[in-house]
Formats: structure tokens, C-alpha cells, sequence
């Protein structure tokens, strides 16, 4: 299986900040890459698919890059509205494996 | 409007058995490969299960593989996930989703005695 992790597991940061996570696969997955973000009680929202394209409706300050083990998820300016948890998922072969998640939080 | 809604989640004993179901609506529900995955309370996302959308192709986590069977009716849109011999470890909130773009609220399956 390949493994996912995430840096940081949690962050504080402020309104306005840039924010940056990365994600890392224990192989090359080339794209195949989604970011979902997750409020509590809440189920995951897919934010990024195939490593930098933006899912419909998802505002334009959020990014993606990265290919093969190594991958990037950048809030240029966050909101009040992006206080969330966010995992990374491969989806490149079964099983589609999950980060542990990042925690962004208000300073 | 896509609409996945899981049911059937509840309070079950250690060796008990439930059945999820997964009503899916406004998607062409034959084109897409369905799957469940789950969370314990304060965990991450766990992917359980997946089925292809001809029931072909179908997978298990290791942690469920032989305990849980999935299903679906596409004549019915729905999708199911039969758990059998359960225990706390499998307490979680479980989604339905095709994968990415569209979840379930989920349904949350406590075992507890």
C-alpha cells in the first residue's frame, strides 16, 4: 500500500495569512493527487483533484502542486471560513490512502 | 443536486452485524465506482471499501477484508456495506462517496456492549 504523510499536523496561523502544506506518497503516484478539506460533523469537501486542478465552486485562493512523491497545498489568504482540517489522498492505486490530516487553526 | 444518504448506522454489540445502505440521487449512479470510507471519533479518513459500477471489481481494506461485504443495486441507485462480526475498533462515521467529488453526511456505527 502506498503510505501518505502530512506536514505539519497542525498550524496556527491568522486571517490573511499564507498557509502551505505539504504531502508526501511512500512512491510516485505522478498526479494522482486530491486535497479534501474537513470541518467537524462535517463529511470532506474536495478541494484539488489531480494534484492542481481547482474542483468546481472552490475559491481561486486555494492552490495545488507537485508531482510524483511530492505535494503542495497553499491557501494564499486564508478566511475565517478555511479554520478546517485538511488530508491528502492518492488516488493512484488501490488502496486510495489518506494523509493523517493537518489542523489549521486561528492564532 | 448529487445526493448520497447512508443509513442504518446505530448502536450494535461487539460481534454484531449492521447493514449501511447508500440512496444515491441527481448522478448517472452506473458511471461511477462507489465506496465507503470511514472515521473513528477524532481520527483521520479511512478509505473500507470499494465497488466498480458493474460490481466487477471489488476491494476491502485489510482491516475489514472477510468481515464486510459491499454491495449495489443499480437498478435501485443504492449501495450497501454488510458488516459482520464487529468490534469497537469499528466504531466510526461512515461515508459514501464516489470517490472525490460527492460524499454522504454519513452514518455513524457505534460498538460498544
Amino acid at each position: 500500500d502506498i503510505q501518505m504523510t502530512q506536514s505539519p499536523s497542525s498550524l496556527s496561523a491568522s486571517v490573511g495569512d499564507r498557509v502551505t502544506i505539504t504531502c508526501r506518497a511512500s512512491q510516485s503516484i505522478s498526479k494522482y493527487l486530491n486535497w479534501y478539506q474537513q470541518k467537524p460533523g462535517k463529511a470532506p469537501r474536495l478541494l484539488i483533484y489531480t494534484a492542481s486542478t481547482l474542483q468546481n465552486g472552490v475559491p481561486s485562493r486555494f492552490s495545488g502542486s507537485g508531482s510524483g512523491t511530492d505535494f503542495t497545498l497553499t491557501i494564499s489568504s486564508l478566511q475565517p471560513e478555511d479554520f478546517a482540517t485538511f488530508y491528502c489522498q492518492q488516488s493512484y492505486s488501490t488502496p486510495p490512502t489518506f494523509g493523517p490530516g493537518t489542523t489549521v487553526d486561528i492564532k | 443536486e448529487v445526493q448520497l444518504v447512508e443509513s442504518g448506522g446505530g448502536l450494535v454489540k461487539p460481534g454484531g452485524s449492521l447493514r449501511l445502505s447508500c440512496a444515491a440521487s441527481g448522478l448517472t449512479f452506473t458511471s461511477y465506482t462507489m465506496n465507503w470510507v470511514r472515521q473513528a471519533p477524532g481520527k483521520g479518513l479511512e478509505w473500507v471499501s470499494s465497488i466498480s459500477s458493474s460490481s466487477s471489481y471489488i476491494y476491502y481494506a485489510d482491516s475489514v477484508k472477510g468481515r464486510f461485504t459491499i454491495s449495489r443495486d443499480n437498478a435501485k441507485d443504492s449501495l450497501h456495506l454488510q458488516m459482520n462480526s464487529l468490534t469497537a475498533e469499528d466504531t466510526a462515521v461512515y461515508y459514501c462517496t464516489t470517490g472525490s467529488s460527492f460524499w454522504g453526511q454519513g452514518t455513524l456505527v457505534t460498538v460498544s456492549p
